[in-house]
């Protein structure tokens, strides 16, 4: 098994432009979330899912969207990229709210 | 939701040192969980607990959840430099997210 796969590994974008961040998991596990993380400032949720068709807003949901059209994918949509929004980025997956999360690889990104 | 502070943010330690770490909550937590982020890397699981007083160990590693369920703490015995990293703890309800605390660095100078 993969696990949780997360694609890119980096990426720097110019301000106001627009990308996905994807996220995969192979586990047919029912959660999943994306979390972003600066420097001293922990995990800090974006948005979750409990399940195909179900998303949720997190602690930090402004300036990103997600869908969840698969048990398998969780993918994080960045529009208008803003230099606030540098990060990294880990989507993590779990088999129900109260079992272990396994987290991805995480995304670097930078915006300039 | 469930909030939950950790102290210290940072904490530095001479190999073979004990070290602490808190976890806090002003509500009844439904469980709490740990996560090592080694430098560079992703949170790794380390354990769960559910229940009121529970202690769990692991190797060198105690693990306690309070009889309130409002606080948790993980105590590394002898430490090592394999221990270096960002220690997490994290908790949720049903049908939510895991949220997490802004975690404990450690450092260990040998």
């Amino acid at each position: 098994n993969a696990g949780v796969t997360q694609t890119p590994k980096f990426r720097i974008l110019k301000i106001g432009q627009s990308m996905t961040l994807q996220c995969a998991q192979d586990m047919n596990h029912n959660y999943m979330y994306w979390y972003r993380q600066d420097p001293g400032m922990g995990l800090k949720l974006i948005y979750y899912s409990v399940g195909a068709g179900i998303t949720d807003k997190g602690e930090v949901p402004n300036g990103y969207n997600v869908s969840r059209s698969t048990t398998e994918d969780f993918p994080l949509r960045l529009e208008l990229a803003a230099p606030s929004q540098t990060s990294v980025y880990f989507c993590a997956s779990s088999y129900s709210w109260n079992t272990e999360a396994f987290f991805g690889q995480g995304t670097r990104l930078t915006v300039v | 939701g469930q909030q939950v502070m950790q102290i210290p943010q940072y904490q530095h330690v001479q190999e073979g040192e004990d070290f602490t770490t808190y976890c806090n909550s002003s509500t009844t937590l439904s469980n709490i969980q740990w996560y090592k982020q080694r430098p560079g890397g992703h949170p790794v699981f380390l354990i769960q607990l559910v229940k009121s007083g529970e202690v769990k160990k692991q190797k060198r590693l105690t693990f306690q959840f309070g009889e309130a369920k409002k606080n948790s703490s993980l105590h590394i015995t002898a430490t090592q430099t394999t221990d270096v990293g960002t220690y997490f703890c994290a908790s949720n309800q049903a049908g939510t997210a895991l949220i997490f605390g802004k975690g404990t660095t450690l450092s260990v100078s040998s």
